[in-house]
Protein backbone atom coordinates (compact mmCIF):
# COMPACT_ATOMS: atom_id res chain seq x y z
CA UNK A 1 0.00 0.00 0.00
CA UNK A 2 1.01 3.21 -0.74
CA UNK A 3 2.17 6.31 1.98
CA UNK A 4 3.52 9.47 2.40
CA UNK A 5 5.29 10.90 5.47
CA UNK A 6 6.20 14.20 5.67
CA UNK A 7 8.68 14.56 9.12
CA UNK A 8 8.02 18.28 9.80
CA UNK A 9 4.83 19.56 10.40
CA UNK A 10 6.33 22.92 10.68
CA UNK A 11 9.55 24.59 9.49
CA UNK A 12 10.49 27.91 10.21
CA UNK A 13 13.39 29.75 8.09
CA UNK A 14 15.26 32.98 8.13
CA UNK A 15 14.72 34.95 4.69
CA UNK A 16 18.08 33.85 2.70
CA UNK A 17 18.76 30.65 4.42
CA UNK A 18 18.16 27.23 2.59
CA UNK A 19 14.91 25.08 2.85
CA UNK A 20 14.37 21.59 3.24
CA UNK A 21 11.02 20.07 3.69
CA UNK A 22 11.25 16.20 4.45
CA UNK A 23 9.28 13.51 2.82
CA UNK A 24 9.19 9.37 2.92
CA UNK A 25 7.14 7.29 1.12
CA UNK A 26 5.84 4.08 0.92
CA UNK A 27 4.59 2.38 -2.44
CA UNK A 28 4.61 -1.06 -3.64
CA UNK A 29 5.31 0.73 -7.70
CA UNK A 30 7.62 2.33 -8.60
CA UNK A 31 5.99 5.85 -7.55
CA UNK A 32 4.89 9.18 -8.97
CA UNK A 33 5.84 11.61 -6.31
CA UNK A 34 4.82 15.37 -6.43
CA UNK A 35 4.96 18.39 -4.14
CA UNK A 36 2.36 20.85 -4.10
CA UNK A 37 2.03 24.74 -2.07
CA UNK A 38 -1.01 25.72 -0.62
CA UNK A 39 -0.74 29.73 0.53
CA UNK A 40 -3.53 30.59 2.95
CA UNK A 41 -7.06 30.08 1.61
CA UNK A 42 -5.76 29.17 -2.03
CA UNK A 43 -5.83 26.11 -3.63
CA UNK A 44 -2.77 23.78 -4.25
CA UNK A 45 0.05 24.70 -6.80
CA UNK A 46 2.14 21.97 -8.26
CA UNK A 47 5.36 22.79 -7.29
CA UNK A 48 7.20 19.87 -9.51
CA UNK A 49 6.95 16.08 -9.75
CA UNK A 50 9.01 12.81 -10.23
CA UNK A 51 7.73 10.29 -12.97
CA UNK A 52 10.97 7.85 -12.89
CA UNK A 53 12.79 10.33 -15.37
CA UNK A 54 15.45 12.27 -13.89
CA UNK A 55 16.21 11.83 -9.81
CA UNK A 56 16.46 15.50 -9.17
CA UNK A 57 14.05 17.09 -10.32
CA UNK A 58 13.19 21.23 -10.77
CA UNK A 59 10.34 22.83 -9.86
CA UNK A 60 8.83 26.48 -10.00
CA UNK A 61 10.28 29.23 -7.98
CA UNK A 62 13.70 27.55 -6.90
CA UNK A 63 12.62 24.58 -5.56
CA UNK A 64 14.10 21.43 -6.58
CA UNK A 65 13.59 17.50 -4.75
CA UNK A 66 15.22 14.49 -5.05
CA UNK A 67 13.91 11.10 -5.26
CA UNK A 68 16.07 8.78 -3.58
CA UNK A 69 15.18 4.80 -4.51
CA UNK A 70 17.42 3.48 -1.64
CA UNK A 71 16.11 6.29 1.07
CA UNK A 72 12.25 6.51 0.14
CA UNK A 73 12.54 9.62 0.40
CA UNK A 74 11.41 12.83 -1.69
CA UNK A 75 12.58 15.96 0.24
CA UNK A 76 11.78 19.30 -1.26
CA UNK A 77 14.68 22.22 -1.11
CA UNK A 78 15.56 25.70 -1.98
CA UNK A 79 18.79 27.22 -1.78
CA UNK A 80 17.37 30.88 -0.43
CA UNK A 81 14.03 31.47 1.23
CA UNK A 82 12.03 34.26 0.18
CA UNK A 83 9.13 35.88 2.88
CA UNK A 84 6.51 34.68 -0.54
CA UNK A 85 7.67 30.71 0.31
CA UNK A 86 5.64 31.16 3.21
CA UNK A 87 2.91 28.50 2.72
CA UNK A 88 1.63 25.16 3.46
CA UNK A 89 3.85 22.19 1.65
CA UNK A 90 2.15 18.61 0.77
CA UNK A 91 3.85 15.64 -0.57
CA UNK A 92 1.41 13.41 -2.42
CA UNK A 93 1.89 9.87 -4.02
CA UNK A 94 0.49 9.16 -6.85
CA UNK A 95 -1.22 5.70 -7.04
CA UNK A 96 -1.34 3.63 -9.99
CA UNK A 97 -5.27 3.26 -10.59
CA UNK A 98 -6.25 2.80 -13.78
CA UNK A 99 -8.89 5.28 -14.24
CA UNK A 100 -8.61 6.94 -11.35
CA UNK A 101 -4.96 8.05 -10.46
CA UNK A 102 -5.97 8.73 -7.12
CA UNK A 103 -3.20 11.00 -4.79
CA UNK A 104 -2.49 10.47 -1.45
CA UNK A 105 -1.28 13.08 0.62
CA UNK A 106 0.69 13.66 3.32
CA UNK A 107 -0.23 15.62 6.12
CA UNK A 108 1.64 18.98 4.90
CA UNK A 109 4.22 21.15 6.18
CA UNK A 110 3.72 24.79 7.27
CA UNK A 111 7.04 26.49 6.38
CA UNK A 112 7.62 30.43 8.07
CA UNK A 113 10.19 32.52 6.52
CA UNK A 114 11.03 35.48 9.37
CA UNK A 115 12.52 38.23 7.83
CA UNK B 1 -0.34 25.39 -17.32
CA UNK B 2 -3.50 23.87 -17.18
CA UNK B 3 -6.24 26.00 -15.09
CA UNK B 4 -8.80 24.85 -12.98
CA UNK B 5 -11.50 27.61 -11.62
CA UNK B 6 -14.08 27.10 -8.88
CA UNK B 7 -16.90 28.92 -8.20
CA UNK B 8 -18.51 30.40 -5.88
CA UNK B 9 -15.17 31.00 -3.76
CA UNK B 10 -17.03 31.10 -0.84
CA UNK B 11 -20.81 30.71 0.46
CA UNK B 12 -22.64 31.33 3.40
CA UNK B 13 -25.53 29.42 3.54
CA UNK B 14 -28.13 28.43 6.35
CA UNK B 15 -28.94 25.18 7.55
CA UNK B 16 -31.00 23.05 5.58
CA UNK B 17 -30.23 24.73 2.20
CA UNK B 18 -28.53 23.37 -0.65
CA UNK B 19 -25.30 24.43 -2.27
CA UNK B 20 -23.97 24.02 -5.48
CA UNK B 21 -20.18 24.19 -6.18
CA UNK B 22 -18.87 24.51 -9.93
CA UNK B 23 -15.38 23.17 -11.09
CA UNK B 24 -14.30 24.20 -14.65
CA UNK B 25 -11.16 23.23 -16.12
CA UNK B 26 -10.68 26.25 -18.75
CA UNK B 27 -8.17 25.35 -21.45
CA UNK B 28 -8.23 21.48 -21.18
CA UNK B 29 -10.65 18.57 -21.53
CA UNK B 30 -10.74 16.93 -18.12
CA UNK B 31 -11.71 13.22 -18.36
CA UNK B 32 -11.71 12.89 -14.51
CA UNK B 33 -12.17 15.70 -11.54
CA UNK B 34 -11.65 14.48 -8.27
CA UNK B 35 -13.11 16.29 -4.95
CA UNK B 36 -11.63 17.04 -2.27
CA UNK B 37 -12.48 18.09 1.73
CA UNK B 38 -9.98 20.33 3.66
CA UNK B 39 -10.46 20.90 7.25
CA UNK B 40 -8.48 23.37 9.09
CA UNK B 41 -4.77 22.62 9.42
CA UNK B 42 -5.02 20.01 8.08
CA UNK B 43 -4.66 17.67 4.83
CA UNK B 44 -6.82 16.87 1.53
CA UNK B 45 -9.19 14.16 1.75
CA UNK B 46 -10.46 12.84 -1.46
CA UNK B 47 -14.05 12.55 -1.51
CA UNK B 48 -14.98 11.23 -4.64
CA UNK B 49 -13.67 10.34 -8.46
CA UNK B 50 -15.91 11.49 -11.10
CA UNK B 51 -15.58 10.72 -14.56
CA UNK B 52 -17.18 12.73 -17.70
CA UNK B 53 -20.69 10.71 -18.53
CA UNK B 54 -20.84 8.02 -15.48
CA UNK B 55 -21.47 8.05 -12.04
CA UNK B 56 -18.78 8.98 -9.24
CA UNK B 57 -17.31 6.64 -7.13
CA UNK B 58 -17.22 7.80 -3.64
CA UNK B 59 -14.33 7.24 -1.03
CA UNK B 60 -15.66 5.21 1.85
CA UNK B 61 -17.72 7.43 4.80
CA UNK B 62 -18.68 9.36 2.24
CA UNK B 63 -22.69 10.05 2.02
CA UNK B 64 -23.24 9.62 -1.69
CA UNK B 65 -26.75 11.08 -1.54
CA UNK B 66 -25.81 14.12 0.55
CA UNK B 67 -22.33 15.18 -1.83
CA UNK B 68 -24.46 15.01 -5.24
CA UNK B 69 -21.54 14.88 -7.99
CA UNK B 70 -22.35 15.35 -11.84
CA UNK B 71 -19.98 15.63 -14.71
CA UNK B 72 -22.20 16.29 -17.22
CA UNK B 73 -19.05 17.84 -19.86
CA UNK B 74 -15.41 17.50 -20.27
CA UNK B 75 -15.03 20.96 -18.52
CA UNK B 76 -17.72 20.85 -15.86
CA UNK B 77 -17.96 19.01 -13.00
CA UNK B 78 -20.45 20.05 -10.04
CA UNK B 79 -20.50 19.45 -6.22
CA UNK B 80 -24.07 19.89 -4.31
CA UNK B 81 -24.14 19.88 -0.70
CA UNK B 82 -27.87 18.77 0.15
CA UNK B 83 -29.73 20.08 3.14
CA UNK B 84 -26.24 21.79 4.29
CA UNK B 85 -25.56 21.27 8.34
CA UNK B 86 -22.83 23.14 10.43
CA UNK B 87 -20.41 20.09 10.08
CA UNK B 88 -20.68 20.64 6.21
CA UNK B 89 -18.78 23.71 6.84
CA UNK B 90 -15.18 23.15 5.32
CA UNK B 91 -12.90 24.11 2.16
CA UNK B 92 -13.80 22.13 -0.50
CA UNK B 93 -11.60 21.59 -3.47
CA UNK B 94 -11.63 20.46 -6.97
CA UNK B 95 -8.57 18.84 -9.15
CA UNK B 96 -9.09 17.69 -13.15
CA UNK B 97 -6.79 15.54 -14.64
CA UNK B 98 -6.95 15.44 -18.45
CA UNK B 99 -6.89 12.17 -21.10
CA UNK B 100 -3.15 12.30 -21.54
CA UNK B 101 -2.50 9.50 -19.35
CA UNK B 102 -0.62 12.03 -17.07
CA UNK B 103 -0.79 11.12 -13.23
CA UNK B 104 -0.53 15.03 -12.62
CA UNK B 105 -3.81 16.54 -10.93
CA UNK B 106 -4.54 20.63 -11.70
CA UNK B 107 -6.71 22.26 -8.66
CA UNK B 108 -8.88 24.70 -8.74
CA UNK B 109 -8.45 28.00 -5.80
CA UNK B 110 -11.16 25.80 -3.46
CA UNK B 111 -14.38 26.93 -2.12
CA UNK B 112 -14.92 28.16 1.56
CA UNK B 113 -18.44 26.63 3.16
CA UNK B 114 -19.80 27.86 5.72
CA UNK B 115 -23.44 26.52 6.90
CA UNK B 116 -24.73 28.76 9.90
Amino acid sequence: AQSVTQLDSHVSVSEGTPVLLRCNYSSSYSPSLFWYVQHPNKGLQLLLKYTSAATLVKGINGFEAEFKKSETSFHLTKPSAHMSDAAEYFCVVGLYGGSQGNLIFGKGTKLSVKP
Amino acid sequence: GAVVSQHPSRVICKSGTSVKIECRSLDFQATTMFWYRQFPKQSLMLMATSNEGSKATYEQGVEKDKFLINHASLTLSTLTVTSAHPEDSSFYICSARDGTGQETQYFGPGTRLLVL
